[in-house]
């Protein structure tokens, strides 16, 4: 079983929608869980972190975390074609909170 | 600006050399980290660093060696024990080694090719 776990998509969706990515993680004792946008040919960069079960919202961006159920997700609200891209979910678990990636689910906004 | 400098960023190998992969953070993080992706696999942690003179194997350490003789700097070599290398490098960083809140941050990322 992987350890994060997210469908590779591609999931499309059209302009002005709401995108819904979806990850799951298999360590109970995980603390910490973030969501990265990476473009084509480019490195990750930070959309959100969470720690705390519930919502977390930054201007488009809702994060959710539901830690019962293992489950983390990202919504993106009035979705445009610059978030197109590969979103990737990670989860910190242990005492060190080794951070693991997901494969990553690539969105595509269609105009 | 503060943030994370990877060089260069393509660099092609023929069969048999070593390369080495520069990354250089003015962050002043303490921890450090190489991560390789492959489409369709995600990142995968090469080796780690949490302090000056220590580092620590990732998931898929072999073929690779690193140092960490100073904080701001954690190069990495591809040896060529390293059979399929052709990848994109991600060399990153965070505030702190380990616990909550412990935020990877990205370099630009370098792409090695094998001729």
């Amino acid at each position: 079983q992987k350890e994060v776990e997210q469908n590779s998509g591609p999931l499309s969706v059209p302009e002005g929608a709401i995108a819904s990515l979806n990850c799951t993680y298999s360590d109970r004792g995980s603390q910490s869980f973030f969501w990265y946008r990476q473009y084509s040919g480019k490195s990750p960069e930070l959309i959100m972190s969470i720690y705390s079960n519930g919502d977390k919202e930054d201007g488009r961006f809702t994060a959710q975390l539901n830690k019962a159920s293992q489950y983390v997700s990202l919504l993106i609200r009035d979705s445009q074609p610059s978030d197109s891209a590969t979103y990737l979910c990670a989860v910190g678990s242990g005492g060190y909170q080794k951070v693991t990636f997901g494969i990553g689910t690539k969105l595509q906004v269609i105009p | 600006d503060g943030g994370i400098t990877q060089s260069p960023k393509y660099l092609f190998r023929k069969e048999g050399q070593n390369v080495t992969l520069s990354c250089e953070q003015n962050l002043n993080h303490d921890a450090m980290y190489w991560y390789r992706q492959d489409p369709g696999q995600g990142l995968r942690l090469i080796y780690y660093s949490q302090i000056v003179n220590d580092f620590q194997k990732g998931d898929i350490a072999e073929g690779y060696s690193v140092s960490r003789e100073k904080k701001e700097s954690f190069p990495l070599t591809v040896t060529s024990a390293q059979k399929n290398p052709t990848a994109f490098y991600l060399c990153a960083s965070s505030t702190q080694a380990g616990g909550t809140g412990n935020t990877i941050y990205f370099g630009e990322g370098s792409w090695l090719t094998v001729v």
